[in-house]
Parts: C-alpha cells; sequence; structure tokens
C-alpha cells in the first residue's frame, strides 16, 4: 500500500533554533501534501496544504514566517518550525493524497508524525 | 459549513466486547466517509472507508455502513481486542478536497 515516510520521529530542540521535518511519499506522486499539529488529548489541527511547484495555503491562525513549507518535488515536502519556542512543542503529522487519486473519495496518507519538544 | 460529530471518549470495554463508536456528519452533497486509527505512539492510518449511501466500509473486523437517511457512519466490531486501543478518528471528505475531522474516541480495552 501507499506509504508516507515523515522525519524525524522525534526532535528536542534548544529554544530560537529551527528544526525541520520532511514528508516522503515512497511509492506515489503526491501533488497535494497536507501538515497537522496535534495537541494533547485533542484532534488534529490542519495547518497547512502543501502543493508541489506553489505556495503553501496556510490555515487561519497559522504564522506562515514560523511554518515555512516547500514542497520542492512530488515526493517531498518539508515543515521548517524556525525559532521555535516551548509552546511549539506538539505532534506534526503530514499527509498526502496519491496523485492519480485526485478525487476527493481518495484517502489520505499519513506519516507516523514527528514529535517536537522545544526546551 | 460540514461538520463531524462522534462520541466523545474515553471508551473502556473489556475483551470479546461488542464495540459502538458513534458518527454524525452535516454534509451538503455526498461526502466520502473516512473511519482513521492512531495507535499509541503512532501516526494515522486509515482503518476503512465508504464513498457513497449505503455502501460498508470493513478492515481488521471493523465495520461501517454509510447511512445517508440517518446522516451516520457508526463504527462497530463485534469483538474488540486489547490490541485495538487507540485514538479513533471518524471523517469526510467533500467535492472541494477538504477533510473535516472529528474530535477522536480514545478507546481503551481491558483483559
Amino acid at each position: 500500500g501507499a506509504v508516507v515516510s515523515q522525519h524525524p520521529s522525534w526532535v528536542i530542540c534548544k529554544s530560537g533554533t529551527s528544526v525541520k521535518i520532511e514528508c516522503r511519499s515512497l511509492d506515489f506522486q503526491a501533488t497535494t501534501m497536507f501538515w497537522y499539529r496535534q495537541f494533547p488529548k485533542q484532534s488534529l489541527m490542519l495547518m497547512a496544504t502543501s502543493n508541489e511547484g506553489s505556495k503553501a495555503t496556510y490555515e487561519q491562525g497559522v504564522e506562515k514566517d514560523k511554518f515555512l513549507i516547500n514542497h520542492a518535488s512530488l515526493t517531498l515536502s518539508t515543515l521548517t518550525v524556525t525559532s521555535a519556542h516551548p509552546e511549539d512543542s506538539s505532534f506534526y503529522i503530514c499527509s498526502a493524497r496519491d496523485r492519480g487519486g485526485q478525487r476527493y473519495n481518495s484517502p489520505l496518507h499519513f506519516g507516523n508524525g514527528t514529535r517536537l519538544t522545544v526546551t | 459549513g460540514d461538520s463531524v460529530t462522534q462520541m466523545e471518549g474515553p471508551v473502556t470495554l473489556s475483551e470479546e466486547a461488542f464495540l459502538t463508536i458513534n458518527c454524525t456528519y452535516t454534509a451538503t452533497g455526498y461526502p466520502s466517509l473516512f473511519w482513521y486509527v492512531q495507535y499509541p505512539g503512532e501516526g494515522l492510518q486509515l482503518l476503512l472507508k465508504a464513498t457513497k449511501a449505503d455502501d460498508k466500509g470493513s478492515n481488521k473486523g471493523f465495520e461501517a455502513t454509510y447511512r445517508k437517511e440517518t446522516t451516520s457512519f457508526h463504527l462497530e466490531k463485534g469483538s474488540v481486542q486489547v490490541s485495538d486501543s487507540a485514538v479513533y478518528f471518524c471523517a469526510l471528505s467533500n467535492s472541494n478536497y477538504q477533510l473535516i475531522w472529528g474530535a477522536g474516541t480514545k478507546l481503551i480495552i481491558k483483559p
């Protein structure tokens, strides 16, 4: 089945530094990838929609300059948390829709998530 | 706008009990419906889906039927196992390519 690889699975960084999270579709091409943030005991919050070759579309309330998204190829999207602060500590998850399944009834395939802890 | 409502958790059951997690939705048109599962320490994965009315999705002993008349997609399993302990999310995908999520229901199965 379709596999999405997300790396790293966990990362600890110091306040003020930047962290990059990679999301790769391993056996399919994804023109669209999604980035979510999950707070403890809460559902997923969509942060942004990443489109290959164009700028990401951010949800209301998400800081574009803080959460930089790049979708340079059909198999890779990256999320960079810039100047991280302790309140950015969370579980970040990416997902991708198979390019061959652009109908809205095609399911998304999720990465295993990245647990970010900012000290 | 479109929305998904699922029962609050946690739901605690004994092994081999019957499981129902309720999910209802509000949407225009004909959305597709999904159940995703998140096991402890892991990411989300698709459990099952249904794309039109009266479709039944099934996987790993779980089932859910797309009921347009009641706008529901309840998740059921006849005999749960400890390994089914996880958080279950109901979601719909609409014609705008939006994926609308329920809040998630934590399921705890005790041996």
